[in-house]
Order: C-alpha cells, then structure tokens, then sequence
C-alpha cells in the first residue's frame, strides 16, 4: 500500500478554519484518498474521500493537489467536537470491500 | 450508514482463556472486517470475515488465535483466544457503506487481560 506521511500532532482555536496536510507521493492513479477520525473512546468514523477533484462534504472538504501527492482535509470553523486523531489513508478501488490501512494520523487539539 | 452493535463493550479476563466478540450490523453486509487497537497505537486489521467462507487474516494474525465466525449477512464473532496480557486492547469490528459512505465502525471492545 502507498504510505501517507502527517504530522504528528496540530492546534487549533475554536471557531477557526484548521487545514491538515497529508503527503502521499507515491500515490497511484487508481488510490482513492480518504480521510477518517476517531474522538476519544470511540471507533473512527469516515470523513470524507476524494479521487482528483476538491470534494465537499457536511463534516469537511478535501483539496488535492493537481498531480495528487498531496491532501489537505480542510475543517471551516472547529469545534471542540473535532477534538480526535484524524488519518489519512490510500486505498485502492479497483472494487468495493478494500482495505483500510491507518497510520499514526494527526492529533487535533482545539483550544476554548 | 449502518449501525453497528458490538459486545460486550469492555471485560476483564484471566490469561489462558477466551472471550468472543459479538457484532451485529442492522443490514446485510458482504465483508465485515475486524481490527485491533494496541494501547496508545493506530488500528491493525486482524482479518477480514466473509459469509459463506474462511475469514482472510492479516500476516502476524492465525486462526488459532483469533478464530472469526461468520454464519450470516448481518453477524460475526471474533474470538480471542488463550488470551495474555498482550492481547490487551481495543477491538472493533467494521462494515464498508458503498463509496460515498466509506467505512463504518462499531464502538469497540476494550479487552484487559490480567
């Protein structure tokens, strides 16, 4: 599987746009980006996906870079809700039912 | 999305015996997947559970020691067997939603081994 690289840990104030990077540059043309995060106590839970166009969703946008060795998952005013580890994982879709692979993700601390 | 009840929530067992893990998804699923979670460490796949055939498991993960069940489109079971304090940790159990839903994931069974 294609490896994603994130920082280990990230701060942010409430009510502030929060921009978390993700870098995958050996990233195939047939992986799909996804992005996952799990609150404390809890199991993850899906954010959002992404091929080659930005993506938007309720939750967060996904902006990919044009030759797509990177991601920003992108949260517009953070809550204290979105307090967790988030993670960034490829994925190959040649079909349904593939494999998830976490990495060590990214600690999103929210400051009051 | 699917939602998914996992069981029991958490336990404490002596070494040497085994618990199963229970998880029930309220619609009919292909695969469900399990994973376990290390104190403090991301998730590792244990294996992935097919109905109507052996389960698949993840290199440096056997039979023995984590046989998975899968009588029906909605249930597994996941058992962790002659357990050790090793096997201390979170397990959780996860069904695919189709893709524009990703992964579901069920709260966990937080598992401690004394």
């Amino acid at each position: 599987d294609a490896k994603t690289t994130q920082p280990n840990s990230m701060e942010s104030n409430e009510e502030e746009p929060v921009h978390l990077p993700c870098n995958h540059s050996t990233i195939s043309g047939t992986d799909y980006i996804h992005w996952y995060r799990q609150l404390p106590s809890q199991g993850p839970e899906y954010v959002i996906h992404g091929l080659t166009s930005n993506v938007n969703n309720r939750m967060a946008s996904l902006a990919i870079a044009e030759d797509r060795k990177s991601s920003t998952l992108i949260l517009h005013r953070a809550t204290l809700r979105d307090a967790a580890v988030y993670y960034c994982i490829l994925t190959y879709r040649g079909g349904s039912n593939y494999k998830l692979t976490f990495g060590k993700g990214t600690l999103l601390t929210v400051n009051p | 999305s699917a939602v998914i009840s996992q069981k029991p929530s958490r336990d404490i067992c002596q070494r040497g015996t085994s618990l199963t893990i229970q998880c029930q998804v309220d619609s009919q699923v292909t695969m469900m997947f399990w994973y376990r979670q290390q104190p403090g460490q991301s998730l590792t796949l244990i294996a992935t559970a097919n109905q109507g055939s052996e389960a698949t498991y993840e290199s440096g993960f056997v039979i023995d020691k984590f046989p998975i069940s899968r009588p029906n489109l909605t249930f597994s079971t996941l058992t962790v067997s002659n357990m050790s304090p090793e096997d201390s940790s979170i397990y959780l159990c996860s069904v695919e939603q189709g893709i524009n839903y990703g992964y579901t994931f069920g709260s966990g069974t937080r598992l401690t081994v004394v």
